[in-house]
């Protein structure tokens, strides 16, 4: 079975200040896929990244890095100097590698993350 | 670039109605997932559908029940409604055959069962 976990339920921070969001994650999957989603407070799911598990290289976008370690299974999120308009719920989730197309994802909990100004 | 399109956004109905759902993929994508997000609960895989036949099913009441028509549309049908059914309902897409293994998320459509 394939279970992510975001042991942090919410962080607040303060604007400018960088922030790591946590994700671990368990498959018994040789290949998979892990993704971030942001979800602002209008609701919609925004796509952030995806990485396979072949793929351990770090990704940095911006402000946002991924750091993912197969070794610890973890995948963690970082923003640096986060701003107000961070503040959201961001998912971690998990998905097997099918041939020839994607499957269902599995999602953590979610870390809200509030940005003060 | 196109997106999913879920309609409606918004909906409100009382308890033991009936309730539809639509989503329209992305052209090309033949490929549709729908999740169901209660308050403060993270996404629930329902079920998805691949090239109009059921490809995966997950915690999906048996009040609900789905289809992908030919023009790959799908729609969710939920019957006997039940409060704890207020959630927002995701449709997401993606293209089979192709390396990119992302699912794009419609904006959802807000479901409140009074």
């Amino acid at each position: 079975a394939q279970k992510v976990t975001q042991a942090q339920t919410e962080i607040s921070v303060v604007e400018k200040e960088d922030v790591t969001l946590d994700c671990v994650y368990e498959t018994r999957d040789t290949t998979y896929y892990l993704f971030w989603y942001k979800q602002p407070p209008s609701g919609e799911l925004v796509f952030l990244i995806r990485r396979n598990s072949f793929d351990e290289q770090n990704e940095i976008s911006g402000r946002y890095s991924w750091n993912f370690q197969k070794s610890t299974s973890s995948f963690n999120f970082t923003i640096t100097a986060s701003q107000v308009v961070d503040s959201a719920v961001y998912f971690c989730a998990l998905s097997p590698d099918l041939q020839g197309g994607s499957e269902k994802l599995v999602f953590g909990k979610g870390t809200k993350l509030t940005v003060n100004p | 670039a196109a997106g999913v399109i879920q309609s409606p956004r918004h909906l409100i109905k009382e308890k033991r109605e009936t309730a539809t759902l639509k989503c329209y993929p992305i052209p090309r994508h033949d490929t549709v997932y729908w999740y169901q997000q209660g308050p403060g609960q993270d996404p629930q895989f329902l079920i998805s559908f691949y090239e109009k036949m059921q490809s995966d099913k997950g915690s999906i009441p048996d009040r609900f029940s789905a289809q992908q028509f030919s023009d790959y549309h799908s729609e969710l049908n939920m019957s006997s409604l039940e409060l704890g059914d207020s959630a927002l309902y995701f449709c997401a897409s993606s293209p089979i055959g192709q390396p990119s293994y992302e699912q794009y998320f419609g904006p959802g459509t807000r479901l409140t069962v009074t």
